[in-house]
């Protein structure tokens, strides 16, 4: 079975560009989240998707980062307009249900560089 | 405001060693912590968690409600035990808050 993908893996774009990522979570995990690791600091919490609808966005840092998860399969996160503060380590997670929050299954993160 | 802490950024032991990974969390209610682990070019996994009480590649982990600590610990290092290592906990609404990591190098 394949497991959590994300791509790119890498991205590099220069301040003010739009960067779309992408998350395909494993097949039937309706629990989607997004994560993101600065150089140096801790892996934040940025949202969380039930299917399709939005769960808790809380940790998304401002109005230039835009996620959707249409039809609930997979999840993009744009990034419009790119600054140099959003460089860093993106990662996609899902898992089955609520109740088996620790079975959240990590993809291998998009490595975004803001130049 | 409810955090993880890891106050050591870099730890590095010899083989054999004990080794202690320090993790510290301030949450009002009764949190579910884990430890999670990244491996070399590998992707973030969850290695242990603490309602299982279980070992994991060795590593065990007990939660201490009244120090609001869980350390990870291992008796005897191995150099494959060098890895990236995040303590985190869950509420009950699912999303994982972190800790900033612990690097963990092993020499041999």
């Amino acid at each position: 079975e394949a497991g959590v993908t994300q791509f790119p893996s890498h991205s590099v774009i220069e301040k003010g560009q739009t960067v779309t990522l992408r998350c395909d979570p494993i097949s039937g995990h309706d629990n989607l989240y997004w994560y993101r690791r600065v150089m140096g600091k801790e892996i934040k919490f940025l949202l969380h998707f039930v299917k399709e609808s939005k769960q808790d966005e809380s940790g998304m840092p401002n109005n230039r980062f835009l996620a959707e998860r249409t039809g609930g399969t997979y999840s993009t996160l744009k990034v419009q307009p790119a600054e140099l503060e959003d460089s860093g380590v993106y990662f996609c997670a899902s898992s089955p249900s609520l109740d088996r929050v620790y079975e959240q299954y990590f993809g291998p993160g998009t490595r975004l560089t803001v130049t | 405001a409810q955090r993880v802490t890891q106050p050591e950024k870099l730890l590095s032991v010899f083989k054999g060693a004990p080794v202690e990974l320090k993790c510290n969390y301030s949450y009002s209610g009764s949190p579910e912590l884990f430890w999670y682990v990244q491996y070399s070019r590998q992707r973030l996994q969850l290695l242990l968690r603490h309602i299982s009480r279980e070992s994991i590649k060795g590593f065990t982990a007990d939660l201490n409600k009244g120090e609001t600590s869980f350390h990870l610990k291992k008796p005897f290092a191995q150099e494959e035990d060098s890895a990236m290592y995040y303590c985190a906990y869950n509420t009950n609404a699912g999303k994982s808050t972190f800790g900033d990591g612990t690097t963990l190098t092993v020499k041999p």
